[in-house]
């Protein structure tokens, strides 16, 4: 059974701070995406990556896929309030293949 | 970009009753759809895969008499939660992808579903 654990589960921090989500497997991933979820709503897309060692920057959010594309971190910068949320990691394995794992969730609460 | 549109995004109905959630992908044909269920503060489950044309494909545990998927075209899936019970409810979100994994998958807002 494919697993992906994130951690920590849950962060509350203080608007400024910076803080590093975590994305774990022992499978391999073809691709990886993160998603950004507020109550209420679905996901919102933020950023899929492809290549091992790949890094994308989407204003103060890093995502960085593992070389060995088991594993990925969300970095952000300077937190602010409307990045609270609930934070999801996706990892989709094998090509062509339309079942996707998710991650349990980080949910971020950022004070301000 | 893609859009995917739920209806409705909340209902409350009676026990035994059905609800039908209708999700609809808006610009793009999406041969395939996901449903998944959110309980408060915890990751998506995926529940079946919709399939156009064909029957869905379900998730261990999933009871298919009990929720009902019809992808009738290349832009609409429908859950229809029958005999509903307080313990269905919950969070329930659809999904479609354009295009490839790189694409990732686009959600519907939700329907908050509480059976009273």
């Amino acid at each position: 059974t494919q697993l992906l654990e994130q951690s920590p589960q849950f962060l509350s921090i203080q608007e400024g701070e910076n803080l590093t989500v975590y994305c774990n497997s022992s499978s391999v991933f073809s691709s990886l995406q993160w998603y950004r979820q507020e109550p209420g709503e679905g996901p919102v897309l933020l950023v899929t990556v492809v290549t091992g060692g790949e890094v994308k920057k989407l204003k103060r959010l890093t995502f960085q896929f593992g070389d060995a594309r088991k594993d990925s971190s969300l970095h952000i910068t300077a937190a602010q309030t409307g990045d609270t949320g609930l934070y999801l990691c996706a990892g989709e394995a094998g090509t062509g293949g339309f079942k996707t794992i998710f991650g349990a969730g980080t949910r971020l609460f950022v004070k301000a | 970009g893609a859009v995917v549109s739920q209806h409705p995004s909340w209902v409350i109905c009676k026990s035994g009753t059905s609800v039908k959630i209708e999700c609809r992908s808006l610009d793009f044909q999406a041969t395939t759809m996901f449903w998944y269920r959110q309980f408060p503060k915890q990751s998506l489950m995926l529940m079946a895969t919709s399939n156009e044309g064909s029957k869905a494909t379900y998730e261990q545990g999933v009871e298919k008499d009990k929720f009902l998927i019809n992808h009738a075209s290349l832009t609409l899936s429908t859950l229809t939660v029958t005999s509903a019970h307080p313990e269905d409810s919950s969070f329930y979100i659809c999904s479609a992808r354009e295009g490839s994994a790189n694409y990732g998958y686009t959600f519907g807002s939700g329907t908050r579903l509480t059976v009273v």
